[in-house]
């Protein structure tokens, strides 16, 4: 079946420019993820969606940051007014409510403000 | 805090001997613990995990141990081959969440023909 997918694949932008994410999960996963990835560094948590509880929005970095879920489906990250230390490749992931709670990851946005 | 240390240098293994990667981890009682594999440009892949009960997992080439004593993980590929270059990340539950984890920052593995 098909697998988590994320667009665009590559986003270049102009420092304080917004820019939207968007994340589509395996169907039936009822929770979904958003994770931070800089060059050569580990995975940065930012949010966690899981069917219609309120969100875990406890690793946003500020508030210029926000991400949004339709139901338990499609997932938009939006970052408001970009700056250069936000380019990153940002990660959607998905998962079963059940366990063993295995997250299948996307491709990734590969995000660059100039 | 709950802090997760993966050995950050790079680990370089001659084809065919066994590969063996560690993630400790401080201030967490996890109930699970997860390892995944990445490879450049790509998203993380699951590969297994282990429950606080379990003291050995296996996969094929692949073993996973958990010492909740130590806390610590230690991840064994046995007959490495070269495509099983890439870096490898364990997971555990974040505090105050049982699904949600913190990933290490992984450990980088080279296997040399």
């Amino acid at each position: 079946g098909a697998g988590v997918s994320q667009s665009p694949s590559n986003k270049v932008t102009e420092k304080g420019k917004d820019v939207e994410l968007r994340c589509d999960p395996i169907s039936g996963h009822t929770a979904l993820y958003w994770y931070r990835q800089s060059l050569g560094q580990g995975l940065e948590f930012l949010i966690y969606f899981q069917g219609n509880s309120a969100p875990d929005k406890s690793g946003l970095p500020s508030d210029r940051f926000s991400a949004e879920r339709t139901g338990e489906s499609v997932s938009t990250l939006t970052i408001q007014r970009t700056q250069q230390e936000d380019s990153a490749v940002y990660l959607c992931a998905s998962s079963f409510r059940q366990g063993p709670y295995e997250q299948y990851f996307g491709p990734g946005t590969r995000l660059t403000v100039t | 805090s709950q802090k997760i240390e993966q050995n950050s240098e790079a680990l370089n293994i001659q084809e065919g001997k066994t590969a063996t990667l560690t993630c400790n981890y401080t201030n967490y009682s996890p109930a699970y613990l997860q390892w995944y594999r990445q490879d450049p440009g790509r998203g993380p892949v699951f590969l297994l995990l282990i429950r606080e009960n379990e003291k050995e997992k296996r996969k094929e080439r692949l073993k996973v141990t958990f010492d909740t004593t130590l806390k610590q993980s230690l991840f064994h590929i046995t007959a490495s081959q070269p495509a099983d270059s890439a870096t490898y990340l364990c997971a555990l539950p974040s505090s105050g969440g049982y699904q949600k984890v913190t990933f290490g920052t992984g450990t980088k593995l080279q296997v040399i023909p």
